[in-house]
């Protein structure tokens, strides 16, 4: 169960768009159209902004997209805001019905 | 509205036990599978556990396997998570969390959070 790879961190200007790579293996993001992606401010608790690799939830900006190609999964953002600054985690189910994180990538609005 | 309500943490001594409550709300319970999470100071997010929406189908993470046990009440509508063995390496804020969808573990994802409780494991 070892934690899927992303980035340590990533920036840009404001209305520029990012993009967060998630790279895991066959048995979890290559397997299964199961990767949801987790936005958590400082202090305060996750917030789910993509299921099954590329839909938002109700409420979710429509600058937030969610994309897979084999074994890695990405999250782009677009028209950065100051308020995108933040902790970005993906997850992936596994083929032991587990689920398994990222390390985290921390998203830096110069 | 959807609310979870985590409580139970404490600092604890290595080796000593701790049981942890996650209160829900607002949803039926009973319809959804639940999750543990947890997070170390200024660290990712590591899931723990998971409990099927009937208690059948549970599954734990490696690192907390053989020491955790997850259950749940769904006449209480109240998830628990039993942590026995603790090392200082389990400190960590953990969070409750719904699975987003009913009558399965498959996929899971996490609409709905509770505020976390802390578990502090230090001697």
């Amino acid at each position: 169960q070892s934690a899927l790879t992303q980035p340590a961190s990533v920036s840009g200007s404001p209305g520029q768009s990012i993009t967060i790579s998630c790279t895991g293996t066959s048995t979890d993001i290559g397997f299964y159209d199961f990767v949801s992606w987790y936005q958590q401010h400082p202090g305060k608790v996750p917030k789910l902004i993509i299921d099954d690799v590329r839909y938002r939830p109700s409420g979710v900006s429509n600058r937030f997209s969610g994309s897979k190609s084999g074994n890695t999964a990405s999250l782009t953002i677009s028209g950065l805001l100051a308020e995108d600054e933040a902790d970005y985690y993906c997850s992936s189910y596994t083929t032991s019905s587990t689920l398994v994180f990222g390390t985290g990538t921390r998203v830096t609005v110069l | 509205q959807v609310q979870l309500v985590e409580s139970g943490g404490g600092v604890v001594q290595p080796g000593r036990s701790l049981r942890l409550s996650c209160a829900a709300s607002g949803f039926t319970f009973s319809s959804y599978a639940m999750h543990w999470v947890r997070q170390a100071p200024g660290r990712g997010l590591e899931w723990v556990a998971l409990i099927s929406y009937d208690g059948s189908n549970i599954y734990y993470a490696d690192s907390v396997k053989g020491r955790f046990t997850i259950s749940r009440d769904n006449s209480k509508n109240t998830a628990f998570l039993q942590m026995n063995s603790l090392r200082p390496e389990d400190t960590a804020v953990y969070f409750c969390a719904r699975s987003g969808r009913p009558y399965t573990v498959r996929g899971p994802f996490f609409d709905y959070w509770g505020q976390g409780t802390l578990v502090t494991v230090s001697s």
